[in-house]
C-alpha cells in the first residue's frame, strides 16, 4: 500500500467552527507532515511528527492543532480560523532519513472559512 | 532568500518530443534532490530522486541529471504525453532535517 489517504476531501467552516482533518498511511514511514499550499505556490511546511512526536513547528499559529495519536493517523484540529487560512491542506509521509526525503503526498483537504 | 530556483514559470512542449525542466540551488549542504509532480487540486506526486553522488538517475520517460559545480539539476521527459501536462516542482534537502526546500514550480503544457 502505498498510498496516504486524507479526510475530508472538502471543507467549508465558519470562523467559529471547530473541525479536524485526517490522514492516514500504511507504509510503515515513522515521519508524517501537515503541509498548507495555496494556488500556484509550492508546499508550505506547517508540522513534522517522527515516531509520534512533534519534531518541527513552522511558528504555525496555535489555531492550528497537530495531533499524532500512532504511528499510522495524523490529525489537525482547527479551530477560530481565519478567511486567509483557505488553501489546500496536505499531509505527507516518509522514512525516517532525512539524506532520503522522498515524502509521498495525500490529495489533499480544499478547506474554505467563511 | 530563493535557495531553490525554477526560473521558467511555464513551458509549452509538442507532444511527442523532449520536456526539460530546470532547477537551480544555492545551499551547497544540500544532498538530495527530487522532482514532484503536481495536477490542480490534488497532492504532489513524487517522480524522481537523485542522490549528489550521482550525476543521473533514470526511471522509464524521465531522467533528472545532477551538475553538483552548477548547483544544477534537470528532469528530461522523453517522448512527452499529454498526460504529462501539469505542475512540476523540484525539491532538495540536506542530511540535517526533514524538511523539503521547494522551488516555485514550472507549469509544463503538452501540445497535441
Amino acid at each position: 500500500d502505498t498510498e496516504v489517504t486524507q479526510t475530508p476531501k472538502h471543507l467549508v467552516m465558519g470562523m467559529t467552527n471547530k473541525k479536524s482533518l485526517k490522514c492516514e498511511q500504511h507504509m510503515g514511514h515513522r515521519a508524517m507532515y501537515w503541509y498548507k499550499q495555496k494556488a500556484k505556490k509550492p508546499p508550505e511546511l506547517m508540522f513534522v511528527y517522527s515516531y509520534e512526536k512533534l519534531s518541527i513547528n513552522e511558528s504555525v499559529p496555535s489555531r492550528f492543532s497537530p495531533e499524532c495519536p500512532n504511528s499510522s493517523l495524523l490529525n489537525l484540529h482547527l479551530h477560530a480560523l481565519q478567511p486567509e487560512d483557505s488553501a489546500l491542506y496536505l499531509c505527507a509521509s516518509s522514512q525516517v532519513h532525512p539524506s532520503y526525503n522522498e515524502q509521498f503526498f495525500g490529495p489533499g483537504t480544499r478547506l474554505t472559512v467563511l | 532568500d530563493q535557495q531553490v530556483k525554477q526560473n521558467s514559470p511555464s513551458l509549452s512542449v509538442q507532444e511527442g518530443r523532449i520536456s526539460i525542466l530546470n532547477c537551480d540551488y544555492t545551499n551547497s549542504m544540500f544532498d538530495y534532490f527530487l522532482w514532484y509532480k503536481k495536477y490542480p487540486a490534488e497532492g504532489p506526486t513524487f517522480l524522481i530522486s537523485i542522490s549528489s553522488i550521482k550525476d543521473k538517475n533514470e526511471d522509464g520517460r524521465f531522467t533528472v541529471f545532477l551538475n553538483k559545480s552548477a548547483k544544477h539539476l534537470s528532469l528530461h521527459i522523453v517522448p512527452s504525453q499529454p498526460g504529462d501536462s501539469a505542475v512540476y516542482f523540484c525539491a532538495a534537502s540536506d542530511n540535517s532535517n526533514y524538511q523539503l526546500i521547494w522551488g516555485a514550480g514550472t507549469k509544463l503544457i503538452i501540445k497535441p
